[in-house]
């Protein structure tokens, strides 16, 4: 049974930093074919692909976002990591982590930027 | 970027009816291996996108049968046969050809 659980912070300024941390079971991150991908979601808006990590550390980043964005992974302690610098009143959204395709969602971490 | 762009924004069906989805990709899904690498997903209200159909036409564990999917190297469809209640929600379709994921703005289904 593959489950996924985001965290992070839930609100901060303008201009600062967001980590999130995914922390997941029922799979290994070191495992051959093995992803992770993050994903965020406006309130009452669609779907934005933002980043995706690899069992052999390959790192894929939505282009229109790439130079903000950092993917990692700590394998032995089955968890994903995603940093986005210099947030942005427009960065508030639910953000997801997502295994492989899409076939395991987590249940989200909502993130609020505002002074 | 390859764009993904969906029809209709929003379906009212009645329940036991049929309803289908369309979307449209700018760039062929289709890889060199045979793979069609277009996805489904449903959100229902309040909760995490579930996966319905992967490589356009593969039913993801534990979706019931009434969802189908189908298409070419740049169209495709999702059809649901006998809608029911819990079919309610958004509807996305994505891709993953190149390991850039993008998503359609999504379809809203209601029961009428």
């Amino acid at each position: 049974q593959v489950t996924l659980k985001e965290s992070g912070p839930g609100i901060l300024q303008p201009s600062q930093a967001l980590s999130l941390t995914c922390t997941f079971s029922g799979f290994s991150l070191s495992t051959y074919g093995m992803r992770v991908s993050w994903i965020r979601q406006p309130s009452g808006k669609g779907l934005e692909w933002l980043a995706t990590i690899d069992w052999d550390d390959d790192k894929y980043y939505n282009p229109s976002l790439k130079s903000r964005l950092t993917v990692s992974k700590d394998t032995s302690n089955n968890q994903a990591f995603l940093k986005i610098t210099s947030m942005d009143s427009a960065d508030t959204a639910t953000y997801y982590c997502a295994w492989r395709r899409g076939d395991y969602w987590g249940q989200g971490v909502m993130v609020t930027v505002s002074s | 970027d390859i764009v993904m762009t969906q029809a209709p924004l929003s379906v009212s069906v009645t329940p036991g009816e049929s309803a289908s989805i369309s979307c449209r990709s700018s760039k062929s899904l289709l890889h060199s291996n045979g793979i069609t690498y277009v996805y489904w997903y449903l959100q229902k209200p309040g909760k995490s996108p579930q996966l319905l159909i992967y490589r356009m036409s593969n039913l993801a564990s534990g979706v019931p049968d009434r969802f189908s999917g189908s298409g070419s190297e740049t169209d495709f469809t999702l059809k649901i046969s006998r809608v029911e209640a819990e079919d309610v929600g958004i509807y996305y379709c994505g891709q993953l050809l190149e390991n850039l994921w993008t998503f359609g703005g999504g379809t809203k289904l209601e029961l009428k």
